[in-house]
Order: structure tokens, then C-alpha cells, then sequence
């Protein structure tokens, strides 16, 4: 199965910082990654799909980059909203894996 | 609106079965597959499986193969996680998501708002 590791585990910041978080395939999966968020209590929501594109209702400050085995997810002002915890996910095969997440906290 | 919607909490005995839904509305539900996520206490998701209503083609997880199956019943739409000997190591959260076809081939969206399961003797 292909293995997604994200970095880092867990990072602090502040409202109005830039955040960017990575996440690497141990093969490549061309453009199929998808990045979720999840908040205490409640189901994953789908921010960017094929790594770059933002899901319709998705503010603009979230962004994603990438291709083949190292992506990004860039949040570039964060919001009191956005403290939650971070998955990316591979859409390349039915094998589906998820990395491990990134928690954002409050400094 | 397209929506999954999950039944409700479980507590359960070691040993005993169990079986968990999820049922679609607001679109062809045989006409997108369904997967199911586990996460446990406190930590991140874990795909279990998958499964095409339209035809019920299932595909597992190596980690869950034989330890659970999934199921659908396209004239209720409404799809199942099932157990038939529970475990304590089973205590946990379970979502439902459709996946995407198309442009979001792959990925997940919307999901279920969750079942919670907990095992305990």
C-alpha cells in the first residue's frame, strides 16, 4: 500500500499567521491527493481535491500544491475556525491511505 | 442536498454482532461507490473498505479484510458495516462517505455524520 507521512505532527499558531503543512507518498500518485479537515466531534470535510483544486464553499486561504510524491497544504491567514486537525489522503488507487494528520493548535 | 445519514450509537458486549448503516439521499446512490472509515479514540482515519451499490462490488482493506463486511440494499439506499464477534479493540467512531467520481475521483465528500461504537463487557 502506498504510505502518506505528513509533517508536522502537530504545530501551534497564531490568527493571521501563514500555515503550511506537507504530506509525502512513499510512490508517486501523480495529482490524486486530497486534503480534509476535522474538528472535534464532527466528520472530515473536504477541502481540496487533485491536490491543488479548492472544493466549492472552500474559503481561498486554503490552497494546495503538488504532484507525484510531495504536496502542500498552505492555510495563508489563519482563522479562528481553521484550528482543527489536517489529513491528506491518496485518491490514486482503491487502496485508499491516509497520512497520519497535523493538529493545528493556538499559540 | 446530497446527504449520508448514520444510525445511531452502539454499546455493545464482546462477542456479540453488530451491524451499522448508512443511508443516501439526494442522488443516485447506485451510481457512486461507498467507503467506510474507522478512528479510534483519539486517533487519525483508517480506510476500511468500499463498496459499489450499483453492483455490490466490495473492496477491503488488507487491515480488515475478514474482520468485518460490507454490504448495501440499493432499494433502501442504504449501506452496512457489520461485525460478527465484536472485540474491545472495535470501540470506535465509524464514518460513511461517498466517493467522487470525475474531477474529485478519489476523494470523499460528503460523509456521514458518524456512528459510534464501543465494545465493553
Amino acid at each position: 500500500d502506498i504510505q502518506m507521512t505528513q509533517s508536522p505532527s502537530s504545530v501551534s499558531a497564531s490568527v493571521g499567521d501563514r500555515v503550511t503543512i506537507t504530506c509525502r507518498a512513499s510512490q508517486g500518485i501523480s495529482s490524486w491527493l486530497a486534503w480534509y479537515q476535522q474538528k472535534p466531534g464532527k466528520a472530515p470535510k473536504l477541502l481540496i481535491y487533485a491536490a491543488s483544486s479548492l472544493q466549492s464553499g472552500v474559503p481561498s486561504r486554503f490552497s494546495g500544491s503538488g504532484s507525484g510524491t510531495d504536496f502542500t497544504l498552505t492555510i495563508s491567514s489563519l482563522q479562528p475556525e481553521d484550528f482543527a486537525t489536517y489529513y491528506c489522503q491518496q485518491a490514486n488507487s482503491f487502496r485508499i491511505t491516509f497520512g497520519q494528520g497535523t493538529r493545528l493548535e493556538i499559540k | 442536498e446530497v446527504q449520508l445519514v448514520q444510525s445511531g450509537a452502539e454499546v455493545k458486549k464482546p462477542g456479540e454482532s453488530l451491524k451499522i448503516s448508512c443511508k443516501g439521499s439526494g442522488y443516485s446512490f447506485t451510481s457512486y461507490w461507498i467507503g467506510w472509515v474507522r478512528q479510534m479514540p483519539g486517533k487519525g482515519l483508517e480506510w476500511m473498505g468500499i463498496i459499489y451499490p450499483g453492483d455490490s462490488d466490495t473492496r477491503y482493506s488488507p487491515s480488515f479484510q475478514g474482520q468485518v463486511t460490507i454490504s448495501a440494499d440499493k432499494s433502501i439506499s442504504t449501506a452496512y458495516l457489520q461485525w460478527s464477534s465484536l472485540k474491545a479493540s472495535d470501540t470506535a467512531m465509524y464514518y460513511c462517505a461517498r466517493r467522487g467520481s470525475g474531477a474529485v475521483a478519489g476523494t470523499f465528500d460528503p460523509w456521514g455524520q458518524g456512528t459510534l461504537v464501543t465494545v465493553s463487557s
